[in-house]
């Protein structure tokens, strides 16, 4: 199957600090990625969709503000988190689908493991 | 969104089939069931999606029911490497969003 990259695989950082996630796809252009948290021991809870050339879709209850996203080209897609506070440690996800058309299986990156210390 | 149903957690032998089961009965006529898993810590992997017919890969076996209300993921020879947590979405028409429900626990024993 396709591959989607994370970068990095786990981060520390200190609270208040910003941090940036980097999501590739290497063998694909994805006009649409998604970005996803999970809590220990809980599902994946989808926090925006980014679309490339254009602003993300964030879901409701997610701070747009808190979580930057840029997909500034069909193969990248960065999440910043500003000002990060321990609440915020967590996994982050992302996903992204080809340009194929609709009902084609995602592919997710191998996730980012942040602690906010 | 069709929700999806799924037992918290199932086991199965080694070597035996795994059978997963999902009710979605609110489905729509145009919306695909998709079947992923996430293994601990790691991102969630494809295995399988159809909309009515069955479908095999070399992963696993979907069978839908007539109906589409319900499916099963059949996992055939289990290993101890497919413990996993096994998520049945019903991908909204239109979109390419995949919303996770809570999934299946499977763990595979010796």
């Amino acid at each position: 199957g396709a591959v989607v990259s994370q970068h990095p695989s786990w981060v520390i950082c200190k609270s208040g600090t910003s941090v940036k996630i980097e999501c590739r796809s290497l063998d694909f252009q994805a006009t649409t990625m998604f970005w996803y948290r999970q809590f220990p021991k809980q599902s994946l809870m989808l926090m925006a969709t980014s679309n490339e050339g254009s602003k993300a879709t964030y879901e409701q209850g997610v701070e747009k503000d808190k979580f930057l996203i840029n997909h500034a080209s069909l193969t990248l897609s960065t999440l910043t988190v500003t000002s990060a506070h321990p609440e915020d440690s967590s996994f982050y996800i992302c996903s992204a689908s080809g340009t194929g058309g609709r009902n084609t299986e995602a592919f997710f990156g191998q996730g980012t493991r942040l602690t906010v210390v | 969104d069709a929700k999806t149903t799924q037992p918290p957690s199932m086991d199965c032998a080694e070597g035996r089939a795994a059978n997963l089961p999902c009710n979605h009965s609110t489905i729509s006529g145009n919306e695909y069931v998709y079947w992923y898993r996430q293994i601990h810590s790691q991102g969630p992997q494809y295995i399988i999606h159809g909309l009515k017919n069955n479908e095999t890969n070399e992963m696993a076996s979907l069978i839908i029911t007539e109906d589409r209300k319900s499916s099963t993921l059949i996992l055939p020879h289990a290993t101890l490497r497919d413990t996993a947590v096994y998520y049945c979405i019903v991908r909204a028409a239109g979109t390419d969003k995949l919303i996770f429900g809570t999934g299946t626990r499977l763990q595979v024993f010796p």
